[in-house]
C-alpha cells in the first residue's frame, strides 16, 4: 500500500470558519509534509514532521496550525483564512525521519484537498 | 540556497516525437534528484530518482534522466512520447545529507497531440 489519503477532497470555507484537513498513511513512514500548490505553480513546502515532531516550519502564517497526533496521521487546522489561501493542499510522506542515515527522500503524495476561501 | 530551474514551461509534441525536458539546479553539495509527474486530475507521483551511481537512470513508462554533475543538470528524456504522457512534470532536488526540504522546479506542462 503506497497510498496517502487526504480528506476532504474539496473544501469551501468562509474567512471566519475553522476547519481541518486530514492526511493518513499506513506505510510506516516517519516523515510527513504539508505543501501548498497554487494553480500552475510547483508545490511549496509548509511544514515537515519527523517522528511526530515539527521539524520544519517554512514561516507559515499562524492561521495554519499543523498537528501530528501519531505516526500515521497529519492534520492541518485552518482558522481565519484569507481568499489568497485558496489553493490545493498536498500531504506527503517519506520513510526517513531523524536518526536514519542519509536521506533518500522519496515522497509519496496524496491527491490533495482543494480549498476555496470565500 | 537551493534552487531548481526548468527551462520549458510549455511543450507541445506530436505522438512518437522525442522529448527532452531541461532541469538545472544550484546547490554545492551532494544532492538527491527527482522527477515527479502530475497527470490531469491526479496526484503527484515519482517518475524517477537519482541518488548515486550510474548517472543515467531509468524510470517508469520509458522515461530516463541523465545527471551531469559538471552542468548541475538532470534532464528528462523519452524517445517516443504518447498521448497518455500529457501531464505536468516537476524536477525536484534535496540535499543529499539528510535534508527534508525538497525544492521543486516551476514545472513543465507537456501536451502530446494524438
Amino acid at each position: 500500500d503506497t497510498e496517502v489519503t487526504q480528506t476532504p477532497k474539496h473544501l469551501v470555507m468562509g474567512m471566519t470558519n475553522k476547519k481541518s484537513l486530514k492526511c493518513e498513511q499506513h506505510m510506516g513512514h516517519r516523515a510527513m509534509y504539508w505543501y501548498k500548490q497554487k494553480a500552475k505553480k510547483p508545490p511549496e513546502l509548509m511544514f515537515v514532521y519527523s517522528y511526530e515532531k515539527l521539524s520544519i516550519n517554512e514561516s507559515v502564517p499562524s492561521r495554519f496550525s499543523p498537528e501530528c497526533p501519531n505516526s500515521s496521521l497529519l492534520n492541518l487546522h485552518l482558522h481565519a483564512l484569507q481568499p489568497e489561501d485558496s489553493a490545493l493542499y498536498l500531504c506527503a510522506s517519506s520513510q526517513e525521519g531523524l536518526g536514519i542515515g542519509i536521506s533518500k527522500n522519496i515522497q509519496y503524495f496524496g491527491a490533495g484537498t482543494r480549498l476555496s476561501v470565500l | 540556497a537551493q534552487s531548481v530551474s526548468q527551462h520549458n514551461h510549455h511543450v507541445i509534441l506530436s505522438e512518437a516525437a522525442s522529448l527532452e525536458l531541461g532541469c538545472n539546479y544550484s546547490y554545492g553539495g551532494t544532492v538527491n534528484l527527482f522527477w515527479y509527474v502530475q497527470y490531469p486530475g491526479q496526484h503527484l507521483q515519482l517518475l524517477l530518482k537519482y541518488f548515486s551511481g550510474d548517472p543515467l537512470v531509468k524510470g517508469i513508462k520509458g522515461f530516463e534522466a541523465e545527471f551531469i554533475k559538471s552542468k548541475f543538470s538532470f534532464n528528462l528524456r523519452k524517445p517516443s512520447v504518447q498521448w497518455s504522457d500529457t501531464a505536468e512534470y516537476f524536477c525536484a532536488v534535496n540535499a543529499g545529507t539528510g535534508g527534508f526540504k525538497t525544492i521543486f522546479g516551476a514545472g513543465t506542462r507537456l501536451f502530446v497531440k494524438a
